[in-house]
């Protein structure tokens, strides 16, 4: 099983300041990366895939980077809206598809 | 757009048998190329993956669930459900069900998700 490793835990930003989540895979799963978004009751809301395309619909202000085992979202000019917990995924193994333990964004 | 919806009871007692059933609406559960999968998510933590069937009723299972889950798909109902047995405490958990494409690995739509609890 692939581990997703996510940093940090909590992270405590201004709004209009930039957020950089990290997240660490324990073995290389190529560009086989995606993101999501998850608000206090609702479901996971996909942001990114492919490591850095963004999903239909996601603001410009989010983006993704990196390949192998270290991929990084960049949230520039935080939005009120904005402040959620955030999971990546991997899903370059099916056996199984693994999700990473979240970064809570928080106001700071 | 199509819109997925979970359902099934709340409560469940241990040792006896989880059973969800996802609505999708919006499209037909059996156009296109879509696996369709069981997410969970214990309060205050991550999600792991549950399992995915295809259309044609081919599945794959988490291996750590394997020996306990069941998925299958009702195309006239345009459903698809989950059973998991001998559930307990640690299976009480908000159950989604989800959309992926057969030729990438990403969830997108989500179902809003339901909670389980397990207790007697």
């Amino acid at each position: 099983e692939i581990v997703m490793t996510q940093s940090p835990a909590t992270l405590s930003v201004s709004p209009g300041e930039r957020a950089t989540l990290s997240c660490r895979a324990s073995q290389s799963v190529s560009s086989n990366l995606a993101w999501y978004q998850q608000k206090p009751g609702q479901a996971p809301r996909l942001l990114i895939y492919g490591a850095s395309t963004r999903a239909t619909g996601i603001p410009a202000r989010f983006s993704g980077s990196g390949s192998g085992t270290e991929f990084t979202l960049t949230i520039s000019s935080l939005q009120s809206e904005d402040f959620a917990v955030y999971y990546c995924q991997q899903y370059n193994n099916w056996q199984p598809y693994t999700f990473g333990q979240g970064t809570k964004l928080e106001i700071k | 757009q199509v819109q997925l919806q979970e359902s099934g009871p709340g409560l469940v007692k241990p040792s006896q048998t989880l059973s969800l059933t996802c609505t999708v609406s919006g499209g037909s559960i059996s156009s296109g190329s879509y696996y369709w999968s069981w997410i969970r998510q214990p309060a205050g933590k991550g999600l792991e993956w549950i399992g995915r069937i295809y259309t044609s009723g081919s599945t794959n299972y988490n291996p750590s669930l394997k020996s306990r889950v069941t998925i299958s798909v009702d195309t006239s109902k345009n459903q698809f459900s989950l059973k998991l047995s001998s559930v307990t405490a640690a299976d009480t958990a908000v159950y989604y069900c989800a959309r992926m494409t057969t030729v990438t690995g990403w969830f997108d739509p989500w179902g809003q998700g339901t909670l389980v609890t397990v207790s007697s």
